[in-house]
């Protein structure tokens, strides 16, 4: 089993629908993260969770909303979103506590909101 | 402010070419870590090589070496042979250190393409 399983891979959505991306992880870290991919941006960090607690939140809309139920998954909430929001969405794990711990990342979901 | 800054967009080589991916970072922290990932159509960020600031040994792995130079606050990644299953985009990434968690910031990326 892949180490950190992203669903769905892609999601289509209008801008009045409310949607969920989830994420699981399987490599017994306690952070997890969002991160934003656009076209021709580096990538946006959203949010952070260490040990189930939100460590950070990258001022990022409050259409956008995170859950963390524990250190193995990781949801995104979204609602009323806008076209520009369209992005990768990909979520990360990595050991706590340690700055040379690298990321592991997922597949990603591919979002369109029309 | 922290800040990674890949200047190529994109790159195309012919296969079995040596390419070079250039890699320049801005920190004030005295200890830092530098990460390389390669994101494949698929999607997923596949983690490469990760550097600490006070180890400034090149380092080979297979294809692929890396270069790392703080005089220059660079960190270069050589792909020899260059293989068509290269084609993906890479990243440069810099540890943000502060706080519980290693956050990464990265750099816009390089598209590789190498072409049969």
């Amino acid at each position: 089993e892949t180490g950190v399983t992203q669903t769905p891979r892609h999601l289509v959505m209008g801008m009045t629908n409310k949607k969920s991306l989830k994420c699981e992880q399987h490599l017994g870290h306690n952070a997890m993260y969002w991160y934003k991919q656009s076209a021709k941006k580096p990538l946006e960090l959203m949010f952070v969770y260490n040990f189930k607690e939100q460590t950070e939140n990258n001022s990022v809309p409050s259409r956008f909303s995170p859950e963390c139920p524990n250190s193995s998954h990781l949801f995104l909430h979204l609602h009323t979103l806008q076209p520009e929001d369209s992005a990768l969405y990909l979520c990360a794990s990595a050991t706590s506590g340690s700055y040379n711990s690298p990321l592991h990342f997922g597949n990603g979901t591919r979002l369109t909101v029309t | 402010a922290q800040k990674v800054t890949q200047a190529q967009t994109e790159i195309s080589v012919v296969e079995k070419e040596d390419v070079t991916l250039d890699c320049v970072y801005e920190t004030r922290d005295t200890t830092y870590y530098l990460f390389w990932y390669k994101q494949p159509p698929s999607g997923e960020l596949v983690f490469l090589i990760r550097r600490n600031s006070f180890d400034e040994q090149n380092e080979i792995s297979g294809r692929y070496s890396w270069n790392f130079q703080k005089s220059t606050s660079s960190f270069n990644f050589t792909i020899t042979a260059s293989q068509v299953v290269d084609s993906a985009v890479y990243f440069c990434a810099l540890s943000e250190v502060g706080g519980a968690t290693n956050k990464l910031i990265f750099g816009t990326g390089t598209l590789l393409a190498v072409q049969p």
